[in-house]
């Protein structure tokens, strides 16, 4: 089966780096997607690491560690709008295609 | 942009009723899938598509069926409506496997009550 661990909540200051990590156990890994999901709103797409390494979109980084079943989304010069879940989700290839199975999301509250 | 829409945000069933979600995409694309999103649980999925009629179980398919008979529908049914099926219930759909971009593009949700 699959396992994806994250922090259930954060809290951050305005203007702070935070870190959000990630940890799976998976088979047939296909690459990690980062959701941000604000309350009462549809999960929206943030990044996708396949291969090691990282990669940086603006003011969000994510990180991949295919080794270590790990993952990290940095968020810097965080705004009060940052403050949502982040979702990671990992996708797997089986017989049945690619799915997404999703960690159960990292509430992140931003303060003054 | 991709949209998804679903046919309500907000639905109050009682128990043993038939209750039908209807999810439409209008980027002509292949794959559909039906999650619910509990606390604590995170997304879970209930069935998928990766064609018109074609359907895939998911990691929690008990009491829910799907139907595709277009590309850019997928309902999601269930059969007889219980308590335990309170929840919100979100639409994604992308493109398939080999294409550029493949993110699944997520609808508003339904949240679902049944008392």
């Amino acid at each position: 089966g699959q396992n994806i661990d994250q922090p259930t909540e954060m809290t951050a200051t305005e203007g702070a780096i935070v870190q959000i990590n990630c940890t799976y156990q998976t088979s047939g890994f296909n690459g990690l997607f980062w959701y941000q999901q604000h309350a009462g709103e549809a999960p929206t797409f943030l990044s996708y690491n396949v291969l090691d390494g990282l990669e940086e979109k603006g003011r969000f980084s994510s990180f991949l560690s295919r080794s270590k079943g790990y993952s990290y989304l940095l968020l810097k010069e965080l705004q009060m709008k940052d403050s949502a879940s982040y979702l990671c989700a990992v996708r797997v290839h089986n017989n049945a295609g690619n799915m997404l199975t999703f960690g159960g999301g990292t509430r992140l509250m931003v303060k003054p | 942009d991709v949209k998804v829409t679903q046919s309500s945000r907000y639905l109050v069933k009682r128990t043993g009723e038939k209750v039908f979600l209807e999810c439409v995409q209008d980027m002509d694309h292949e794959n559909m899938f039906w999650y619910r999103q509990d606390p604590g649980l995170g997304l879970r999925l209930i069935y998928f598509s990766y064609d018109v009629k074609m359907k895939e179980k998911g990691d929690i398919p008990e009491g829910y069926s799907v139907s595709r008979e277009k590309k850019e529908r997928f309902s999601l049914i269930l059969e007889s409506a219980s308590t335990n099926q309170t929840s919100m219930y979100l639409c994604a759909s992308s493109r398939p496997q080999g294409a550029n971009f493949y993110e699944q593009y997520f609808g508003p949700g339904t949240r679902l009550t049944v008392t």
